[in-house]
């Protein structure tokens, strides 16, 4: 089993452009998280999604769209890129009852400048 | 909102010394979970507590849920290099998805 995997792995954007950040999970997990990392800041939560084409606001959703068109995969949009977005990027996922926890990819890293 | 924090912020420790980290919640505890990251890499699950009073064990590491206090602390004995890294609680906010603290930043040196 892959678990869950993001791409890509690192990335560096200029000021205005756009790109998606895919994330894809093999264990038929129901939810899915998108989360970034910075210093002095944890984790906090962007975007999550309960079930196929559903989604809803996290704690810091804006500058972000999501789309979860496929149970799998669970997509994180930024469509015009600015510095203070410049992170590290978690995906996370989880089944119903589950007793062990999310399962989380390996990060983007994103820079913008 | 609910919110963790996380003590110390981080701590250096000498190899073989035993060492604790502590998360305080704002609000009622429904679930705590401890994770283990690596610099660079993604977080790996270590434990979930559920119950006041629980505590359970991994290896060297071992966490305990203290539901009136709404703290979970997590403790590891006779430290290793391995042991390394950054810790972080989360919690369940009902409904939505886990909050997390901060973090603790673990250095080992031997």
């Amino acid at each position: 089993n892959a678990g869950v995997t993001q791409t890509p792995k690192f990335r560096v954007l200029k000021t205005g452009q756009s790109m998606t950040l895919l994330c894809a999970q093999d264990m038929n997990h129901e939810y899915m998280y998108w989360y970034r990392q910075d210093p002095g800041m944890g984790l906090r939560l962007i975007h999550y999604s309960v079930g196929e084409g559903t989604t809803a606001k996290g704690e810091v959703p804006d500058g972000y769209n999501v789309s979860r068109l496929k149970k799998q995969n669970f997509l994180l949009g930024l469509e015009s890129a600015a510095p203070s977005q410049t992170s590290v990027y978690f995906c996370a996922s989880v089944g119903t009852g589950a007793f062990y926890g999310y399962t989380f990819g390996s990060g983007t890293r994103l820079t913008v400048v | 909102s609910q919110e963790l924090e996380q003590s110390p912020q981080s701590l250096i420790v000498q190899e073989g010394k035993n060492l604790t980290i502590n998360c305080t919640s704002s609000k009622t505890l429904y679930g705590l979970y401890w994770y283990k990251q690596k610099y660079g890499e993604g977080l790996i699950f270590l434990m979930m507590l559920q119950k006041g009073g629980e505590e359970k064990s991994h290896e060297k590491i071992t966490a305990k849920l203290d539901e009136k206090k709404q703290q979970s602390s997590l403790h590891i004995t006779a430290s290793q290099p391995s042991h390394a890294g950054i810790y972080l609680c989360g919690a369940d906010q009902a409904g939505t998805a886990l909050i997390f603290g901060k973090g603790t930043t673990l250095s080992v040196s031997s």
